[in-house]
């Protein structure tokens, strides 16, 4: 079974800092997805990043990457420019590669909290 | 387009009854999921559909929990004599399918309260 941990329950930074979230999982699997789902208020998730573990370049969207250690089952998020926006829950999760769908294994959740 | 919707938002019921969670995923979307959310975790999965088939219910906690898909689109989840530790927020998601990875599209979920 794999698991996902975020070690980190809450971090807070002023607005346009740069701030890094930490995940690390544990799987037996070889091929797999990694995802960052943001979930503010609102409750709804929002897709923020994703990344293939078969691909060795990071992925980056806009103000958000993600730094890969895939030896180490490491998947930190890094926010530039941070925003009062980006305030919300942020979730790491897990979903092994496989034809047809598959679940998703989600860390605990860290808050993050944008002080302007 | 419209994304995953699902009602109600709020549902506030008694120990005991039987309650019903609805979930209007993406259009030609064929794979459906139902996650549990309790207080300050992160969700939890409980059953995945592809089309009308349950493919997954592993996640379900105990007989108590239903779940369908008759047409492939719409899903609708089902708690029988609940119970209060049945309070959390039910989140509905939907994808693609045919191939893995795919992203998976979050609804606003739906509060229920067993008081």
């Amino acid at each position: 079974a794999q698991t996902v941990t975020q070690s980190q329950p809450e971090m807070s930074v002023q607005e346009a800092e740069t701030v890094t979230l930490s995940c690390t999982y544990d799987t037996s699997e070889n091929n797999y997805y990694l995802f960052w789902y943001k979930q503010p208020p609102s409750r709804q998730m929002i897709l923020v990043i994703r990344q293939e573990a078969y691909k060795q370049q990071n992925a980056t969207e806009n103000r958000f990457s993600v730094n890969f250690q895939k030896a180490a089952k490491s998947f930190s998020l890094k926010i530039s420019d941070s925003q009062l926006g980006d305030t919300a829950m942020y979730f790491c999760a897990f979903m092994k590669r496989s034809q047809g769908a598959q679940k998703l294994v989600f860390g605990q959740g860290t808050r993050l909290t944008i002080n302007p | 387009g419209a994304g995953v919707s699902q009602t109600p938002s709020n549902k506030v019921t008694e120990k005991g009854k039987y309650v019903e969670l609805r979930c209007d995923p993406i259009s030609g979307h064929t794979a459906l999921y139902w996650y549990r959310q309790s207080l300050g975790q992160g969700p939890e999965f409980l059953i995945y559909f592809q089309g009308t088939g349950a493919a997954d219910d592993s996640g379900l906690p105990n007989d108590r929990f239903f779940a369908v898909r008759p047409e492939g689109s719409v899903s609708t989840l089902k708690i029988q004599r609940t119970e209060r530790g049945d309070s959390a927020v039910y989140l509905c998601a939907s994808s693609l399918s045919g191939t893995g990875g795919n992203t998976q599209y979050f609804g606003p979920g739906t509060r229920l309260t067993v008081l």
